[in-house]
């Protein structure tokens, strides 16, 4: 079965240093993974995706994620925080069992960015 | 840039009265989608929707919820006689194809039963 573990439920960092949030994926083949924000009262946007080509993966508002399959980990980092990254990140893998590509979220860290 | 759009933002139901979510996915996908996150708990998988019927479904999905494209645009989803646990965000999705894609959300939907 597929899973993502995030590793963290609140990250706080200072305005204009570095962001790692971390997550650890469980599956029984080549994962697509994905990152998401929530800020408060919206939707979920899409970061960045994985899907089997560069495991280096840039995403939107200077994101990136890098996928390492022998720690079966895809975290998250920003080398600059800015005030407007507070927000719920979420790390997700897609299942297939189904063959629709459901998503399956991890629990979701917390991003408080102080000035 | 197109978007998912869901109404209404906040819905309050009394329990056991039928409730509808609406949901009007990207117009070129394919793959509809709906999850839920009940306060405090991870977002989670409902049901997929191509073709006109159902693809998948999770254990919550039981035969109190049942969805719809009743038209070319919208996607709805339907609980029958809500109960007190039905409170939670619903989120819809969209994607172009199933798979590996992303999927577009909306914005949600915050359902409260009283």
């Amino acid at each position: 079965a597929q899973s993502v573990t995030q590793l963290d439920s609140h990250v706080s960092v200072s305005e204009g240093t570095p962001v790692l949030l971390r997550c650890n994926y469980s599956s029984s083949y080549s994962p697509s993974l994905f990152w998401y924000v929530q800020h408060p009262n919206k939707g979920l946007q899409l970061l960045l995706k994985y899907t089997s080509a560069a495991t280096l993966v840039k995403g939107i508002n200077g994101f990136e994620a890098e996928f390492k399959k022998s720690e079966t980990s895809f975290h998250l980092t920003k080398p600059s925080a800015h005030m407007s990254d507070a927000a719920e990140y979420f790390c997700v893998v897609s299942d297939f069992s189904g063959n629709t590509g459901k998503l399956i979220f991890g629990q979701g860290t917390t991003l408080q960015v102080k000035p | 840039e197109p978007e998912v759009t869901q109404t209404p933002s906040h819905q309050v139901t009394q329990m056991g009265q039928e409730v509808i979510l609406r949901c009007v996915p990207i117009s070129n996908h394919l793959y509809f989608y709906w999850y839920r996150q009940i306060l405090g708990q991870k977002v989670e998988f409902l049901v997929s929707f191509y073709n006109n019927e159902i693809s998948e479904k999770s254990e919550i999905f039981d035969d109190q919820f049942s969805v719809e494209r009743p038209d070319g645009s919208n996607f709805t989803l339907k609980i029958r006689s809500t109960k007190l646990e039905d409170s939670a965000m619903y989120f819809c999705a969209s994607s172009v194809t199933g798979g590996n894609q992303p999927q577009h959300f909306g914005d949600g939907t915050r359902l409260s039963i009283l």
